[in-house]
């Protein structure tokens, strides 16, 4: 059964880069259905789409990021991961990876990480 | 961007109560929208997608039903592990939003 992890630090200095990590276990990061994502969701807050990758490389940024974040693929250790620079403290978050599977011509997040909790502070 | 409006933003119900949820999309997005349920502390978790497919494993209670820009999620008589937060998701195209959720909590 697939599942993801994320990694990370749980601690980020205001105007310091942001870094995590998504391990995909029990499954293969290069198939043609699958992408991979980051979503994030602030306290008391809801959801927020960051960006999603798919295993070749190519990306899709949510607009109101897209200046600060980078996300990337490594198949060979079936992670991805996810860049966020000059942090404040409004990027303090839940920070979830997820799959986006892509069948029957939709797309859907079927399969989350457990999440990670990133707040930014000195 | 396309921005997606749930209503209400908060509902209290009883066990055993037939809830229903919208979600209005600010365009046309076909069938491209899911639905997502997320008790506290916990991940997501995949209701529905493509609209109205029930995700494996999920209650027959649960259903999706619209097309376009107007959206409904119903639970056929509530359960108790049923209180929660349940959020729409467009996949229409990127940039990829959700709407603001709809937090269902005991009467």
């Amino acid at each position: 059964q697939l599942q993801l992890q994320e990694s990370g630090p749980g601690l980020v200095k205001p105007s310091e880069t942001l870094s995590l990590t998504c391990t995909v276990s029990g499954g293969s990061i290069s198939s043609t259905s699958y992408y991979w994502g980051w979503i994030r969701q602030p306290p008391g807050k809801g959801l927020e789409w960051i960006g999603t990758i798919y295993f070749i490389g190519s990306t899709h940024y949510n607009p109101s990021l897209k200046s600060r974040v980078t996300i990337s693929v490594d198949t060979s250790k079936t992670q991805f991961s996810l860049k966020l620079s000059s942090v404040t403290a409004a990027d303090t978050a839940v920070y979830y990876c997820a799959r986006q599977t892509w069948t029957g011509g939709y797309y859907f997040m079927d399969v989350w990480g457990k999440g990670t909790t990133v707040t930014v502070s000195s | 961007d396309i921005q997606l409006t749930q209503s209400p933003s908060f509902l209290s119900a009883s066990v055993g109560d037939r809830v229903t949820i919208t979600c209005r999309a600010s365009q046309g997005i076909s069938s491209y929208l899911a639905w997502y349920q997320q008790k506290p502390g916990k991940a997501p978790k995949l209701l529905i997608y493509a609209a109205s497919t029930l995700q494996s494993g999920v209650p027959s209670r649960f259903s999706g039903s619209g097309s376009g820009t107007e959206f409904t999620l119903t639970i056929n008589s509530l359960q108790p592990e049923d209180f929660a937060t349940y959020y729409c998701q467009q996949l229409n195209s990127y940039p990829l939003t959700f709407g603001g959720g709809t937090k269902v909590e005991i009467k």
